[in-house]
């Protein structure tokens, strides 16, 4: 069975301070997908990014980077120059199979990121 | 692009009454739609996924007969929650997915329910 695990309930930084968000994941599967999600206050979840089982590249976008390691099963995400914007849940997520997106997800319980001035 | 639809935003009912929910992908079709269940500060739970045309999958321990779905075009699903009750209050949320290799599900803004 597919588990996604955030160990980190609740971070509080200061602006501009670089923070990152754990995530473990575990899977029977040779083919899957992670997400990392943005839920603001307001519900809506953010797609912010997807990587596959078979690119263990890193990924820079902006101030995100995200590190896929599969040999801990981490897929974990760092906010640099954290800005009172990011203050959100965000949510790790797994699926299974090759088709990706369109593939049920199991989701993380969620960091719930707050950043002060 | 991509943007999806929920109506009511929130709700209030009393109990033993029935609400539907509508999910709407506005600007594109959609081949599959999931519906999720989040408690307060707690994570998603995948209740159903349906496709258009198909009956909808549900999620081990989800009770298909209070949670009705319906997935009537590429571009409505409903979920109808029979007979409510005070532990149905829940935020609902819907995903829609264009398919064609598209990189993620599109989420909903969200259905709040409370039930009195």
């Amino acid at each position: 069975a597919q588990k996604v695990t955030q160990a980190q309930t609740e971070i509080s930084v200061v602006e501009k301070e670089d923070v990152t968000l754990d995530c473990v994941y575990e899977t029977r599967d040779t083919t899957y997908y992670l997400f990392w999600y943005k839920q603001p206050p307001s519900g809506e979840l953010v797609f912010l990014i997807r990587r596959n089982s078979f690119d263990e590249q890193n990924e820079i976008s902006g101030r995100y980077s995200w590190n896929f390691q599969k040999s801990t099963s981490s897929f974990n995400f760092t906010i640099t120059a954290s800005q009172v914007v990011d203050s959100a849940v965000y949510f790790c997520a797994l699926s299974e199979g090759g088709t990706g997106g369109g593939n049920k997800l199991t989701f993380g319980t969620g960091t719930q990121l707050k950043v002060e001035l | 692009g991509a943007v999806v639809s929920q109506h009511p935003s929130r709700v209030i009912c009393k109990s033993g009454t029935s609400v539907k929910i509508e999910c709407r992908s506005l600007d594109f079709q959609a081949t599959t739609m999931f519906w999720y269940r989040q408690f307060p500060k707690q994570s998603l739970m995948l209740m159903a996924t349906s496709n258009e045309g198909s009956k909808a999958t549900y999620e081990q321990g989800v009770e298909k007969d209070k949670f009705l779905i319906n997935h009537a075009s590429l571009t409505l699903s409903t979920l109808t929650v029979t007979s409510a009750h005070p532990e149905d209050s829940s935020f609902y949320i819907c995903s829609a997915y264009p398919g064609q290799g598209a990189k993620t599900q599109y989420f909903g803004p969200g259905t709040r329910l409370l039930v009195l």
